[in-house]
Formats: structure tokens, sequence, C-alpha cells
């Protein structure tokens, strides 16, 4: 079982949908969690981190379910510019260091 | 606006030869991840580094890769000898202080093609 697991999609949603992506994480020990977005040929960027207690950012809604080891992000309004691929990033932080273990990503298409 | 310089940013080589990739961190950055992306296997970790010295390269094939820093503003991921199953972009990112590694900032990505 990977570590982080995401549904592949595509999502192809029109202009001003709404569209939700989830992901699990298998460590149930983990202790931050985030959103990166990954642009066509491009690098990922940090979206936006995922509190316990959920967290907004404009459009933007992440939600964390530690009992059931979920990650959500729920994008309202959907413009052109929200496609991309959503990566779910999970930092264990086991070991003495830690690092971030990324999934495989979401891609959303969004159109006229 | 700081970022995370990588070169070069396309690489075709043949099978056999030797390919080094660098990177330079956003200025005071004390962490710096070296990934690789395939579509298969998605972004993997190869090795990381804090204030130069390495804390994990785990995820890097021992016998034909090597990843050095050799000042703070210079980091390094050399393959010797490539093969074609290393095709894949390989990113750089670069983090600061106790958030190091959860805010990390990548660079545009080394491009390789190994024929």
């Amino acid at each position: 079982r990977k570590e982080v697991e995401q549904d592949p999609g595509p999502f192809n949603v029109p202009e001003g949908a709404t569209v939700a992506f989830n992901c699990t994480y298998s460590n149930s020990a983990s202790q931050s969690f985030f959103w990166y977005r990954q642009d066509c040929r491009k690098e990922p960027k940090l979206l936006m981190s995922v509190y316990s207690s959920g967290n907004e950012d404009g459009r933007f809604t992440a939600q964390l379910n530690r009992a059931s080891q979920y990650i959500s992000l729920l994008i309202r309004d959907s413009k052109l510019s929200d496609s991309a691929t959503y990566l779910c990033v999970v930092n264990p932080r086991t070991g003495g260091y830690n690092k971030l273990i990324f999934g495989a990503g979401t891609r959303l298409a969004v159109h006229p | 606006d700081a970022r995370v310089t990588q070169t070069p940013r396309h690489k075709v080589t043949e099978m056999g030869q030797e390919v080094t990739m660098r990177c330079q961190p956003i200025l005071g950055h004390n962490t710096v991840f070296w990934y690789r992306q395939t579509m298969m296997q998605g972004l993997e970790l190869l090795a990381y580094f804090r204030n130069r010295a390495p804390l994990d390269d785990s995820g890097m094939p021992k016998d034909r890769f090597s990843a050095e820093m050799p000042d703070a503003t210079l980091a390094t991921l050399k393959i010797q000898p490539s093969e074609p199953r290393d095709s894949a972009v390989y990113f750089c990112a670069s983090g600061q202080g106790p958030t190091s590694t959860d805010t990390q900032y990548f660079g545009p990505g080394t491009r390789l093609t190994v024929l």
C-alpha cells in the first residue's frame, strides 16, 4: 500500500463548479499535512497547509480527519487557472528527521 | 523574488555517460532536497541536506548516484554511469528554519533523457 494515495483523475469540470479531492495516508503517526499544486511541466508549489480544525484560503478549503487518516481539498467557483495537478503531501516526522511524502497527484481540468 | 535555480534545464545524453545537475538554493536556506519525478513513480525523495551535511540519501541508488554540497550556495547530483531508466525530471528544493521540511521551494527542474 502506498503511503499517500490519491485518485489520479482527471476531474473535468466547468468553470464555476465546486470540486473536491480526497487523499488517504497510511502512517497514523503523521504530523503535518499539505496540498501542493503542480502546473504542467512546472515545479510543485505549496498551496496550503492542512490543520486539524480545517482551514480556508479564499476559494480553497482543506480538511483533515485523523481518525480516518483522510485529507480533503475543496475548490469552490472553479477558474480556468485552477487547472493543474494537486499533490497531497504528508510529513510523518519519524526517525529523528522529517521529510515530505508526496501522493501521485489528482489532475484537474477546468473548461469554459 | 528569490528562487531556487537549477542547471541545466534540459539534458539529453547517451547511456553510460556522466551527468551532473546543479542547484543553487535560495540564499539563507539551510536545507536542500533532491527529488526525481516520473510518470510511473511520481515524486520521490533522493537525498536531503541540512547545513550542507547529508541527512538522508536512502532514496538514492548508491551505485551510480551521488549528491554533494560543496558550499552553501551549490548542491550537485551526479549520475555515473547513466542508464535509460534514469530519464526523469530532477527537482531541487530548499527550505529554511524549523519548517524547512514542510515549506519547500522547488526549482524549475532538470529534464533528463538518457538514450
